[in-house]
């Protein structure tokens, strides 16, 4: 069983609507949860962190994090056709600096 | 402020050679971390350096190493290269490591003939 796990996708999302990326992991000592951008040949870009269950929002993200389910997603409000990119989900189980990632979600927004 | 810098940004070399890919972070950052990225395996931690130690290791061999300098800058070698080695190489850095987020750079592509 791999530690953090996403759907791998496609997920195709219209123009403007919503797009719900899930990720789950299996350390329950998990600490940090953090969901990253990649567009295809370029390196990851930070997009939100959370440490805290509940939700954050930020612009047209929000993360959700559910530690007792061991569940943290992402939503994307007003899909927009420069959100087409994988999404990487990336989990920080101790104090030091080790992220371990999930496979990605790739996204697709259709116009 | 200037972000991560990794150099070379791309390297072709041939089995059995080695090769040093070098990352610089952040102003001010002084963690700096490993990952190779590949198609099937996808994201996967190499090592972390903190203040010229190294903190943590992920599960590759020894061929992979790396060190960290008093500027915090860091480097990665990889001997006797193996065609499995193509990979990117991408180094993260962040301020200190508890819970701090991690910046990545452009990342190495590295390919192995």
């Amino acid at each position: 069983q791999k530690e953090v796990e996403q759907n791998s996708g496609p997920l195709s999302v219209p123009e403007g609507a919503i797009a719900s990326l899930n990720c789950t992991y299996s350390d329950r000592g998990s600490q940090s949860f953090f969901w990253y951008r990649q567009y295809s040949g370029k390196s990851p870009e930070l997009i939100m962190f959370i440490y805290s269950n509940g939700d954050k929002e930020d612009g047209r993200f929000t993360a959700q994090l559910n530690k007792a389910s061991q569940y943290v997603s992402l939503l994307i409000r007003d899909s927009q056709p420069s959100d087409s990119a994988t999404y990487l989900c990336a989990v920080k189980s101790d104090s030091w600096g080790k992220l371990q990632f999930g496979a990605g979600t790739q996204v697709v927004v259709t116009p | 402020k200037a972000g991560v810098t990794q150099t070379p940004r791309y390297l072709i070399k041939t089995r059995g050679q080695q090769v040093t890919l070098s990352c610089s972070p952040i102003s001010g950052h002084r963690s700096v971390s490993w990952y190779q990225q590949t198609p099937g395996q996808g994201l996967q931690f190499l090592f972390e350096y903190f203040s010229e130690t190294q903190r943590n290791k992920g599960n590759f061999p020894g061929r992979f190493s790396g060190r960290q300098f008093s500027n915090s800058r860091s480097e990665m070698n990889v001997s006797t290269l193996e065609l499995g080695d193509s990979a990117l190489y991408l180094c993260a850095s962040s301020l200190r490591t508890a819970q701090e987020t991690q910046y990545f750079g452009p990342g190495t592509r590295l390919l192995v003939l």
